[in-house]
C-alpha cells in the first residue's frame, strides 16, 4: 500500500519570507515516482516536478527547490522569497503503477 | 496546445438523481483518469483508462459510479443514483501512456453538489 502525507495543513507566511513544505511517503516498491503539484484557487492543479527513486538529488528552479531524501522518505518542498501569487494548495504524491495524493498544504502568503 | 477540457464546470442535483460528466483529453494521450477530490483532501484515483481499456478501477465505487471511454478520446463519468457523500470535485486528468514516469495533465474540473 502506498500512503502520502503532509502533516502541515496550513502554513501561513509574509511575502520574502522563505517556506518549506514538507512530505513523507511510505512505499514497498522500490521504482516509483514523486510529484508535486499546484493548486491554486482557480482549481485546476499544475504539475510543477517530478522524480524518479533513483534519482536523490536536489533540484532547483527559479524560486522552487526540492529535497529529496530517500533515508527519510521525505521529498520537500521550498519556496525562496515567496509571493503572493504563491498562495495556492500544494499536493505531494507518489506513483508506483497509481497515483497517491497527499490530502494537501494550503499556503497562503500574505502581502 | 489544448488541455483537458471537461463539462459542466458545476452541478447541482438532489440525491437519488443521476448525474454524467464528460472529459475531452489533450490530444494525442493515450491514458486517461478520473479523480474524486473531496473537500480538504487530495485527489483519490476512480479509474484509469488506456486507449478504451481499463487499466484500474478498484477504487472505483460500482454500484453507483459507471465510466466509459469508447472510441479511446472522450470519456464519460456517471453517477447513478447520487448520494451526499458524492460531493466533490471530479477531475480528469490525462497522459502519453499509462507509465509512472509519465506526467498527468490535469482539467479544471466538475465541482458536484448533491442536496
Amino acid at each position: 500500500a502506498q500512503k502520502v502525507t503532509q502533516a502541515q495543513t496550513e502554513i501561513s507566511v509574509v511575502e520574502k519570507e522563505d517556506v518549506t513544505l514538507d512530505c513523507v511517503y511510505e512505499t514497498r516498491d522500490t521504482t516509483y515516482y514523486l510529484f508535486w503539484y499546484k493548486q491554486p484557487p482557480s482549481g485546476e492543479l499544475v504539475f510543477l516536478i517530478r522524480r524518479n527513486s533513483f534519482d536523490e538529488q536536489n533540484e532547483i528552479s527559479g524560486r522552487y527547490s526540492w529535497n529529496f531524501q530517500k533515508s527519510t522518505s521525505s521529498f520537500n518542498f521550498t519556496i525562496t522569497a515567496s509571493q503572493v501569487v504563491d498562495s495556492a494548495v500544494y499536493f505531494c504524491g507518489l506513483n508506483a503503477g497509481k497515483s497517491t495524493f497527499g490530502d494537501g498544504t494550503t499556503l497562503t502568503v500574505k502581502p | 496546445e489544448a488541455g483537458v477540457a471537461q463539462s459542466p464546470r458545476y452541478k447541482i442535483i438532489e440525491k437519488r438523481q443521476s448525474v454524467a460528466f464528460w472529459c475531452n483529453p489533450i490530444s494525442g494521450h493515450a491514458t486517461l483518469y478520473w479523480y474524486q477530490q473531496i473537500l480538504g483532501q487530495g485527489p483519490k484515483l476512480l479509474i484509469q483508462f488506456q486507449n478504451n481499456g481499463v487499466v484500474d478501477d478498484s477504487q472505483l465505487p460500482k454500484d453507483r459510479f459507471s465510466a466509459e471511454r469508447l472510441k479511446g478520446v472522450d470519456s464519460t463519468l456517471k453517477i447513478q443514483p447520487a448520494k451526499l457523500e458524492d460531493s466533490a470535485v471530479y477531475l480528469c486528468a490525462s497522459s502519453l501512456a499509462a507509465v509512472v514516469q509519465e506526467t498527468q495533465y490535469f482539467g479544471p474540473g466538475t465541482r458536484l453538489l448533491v442536496l
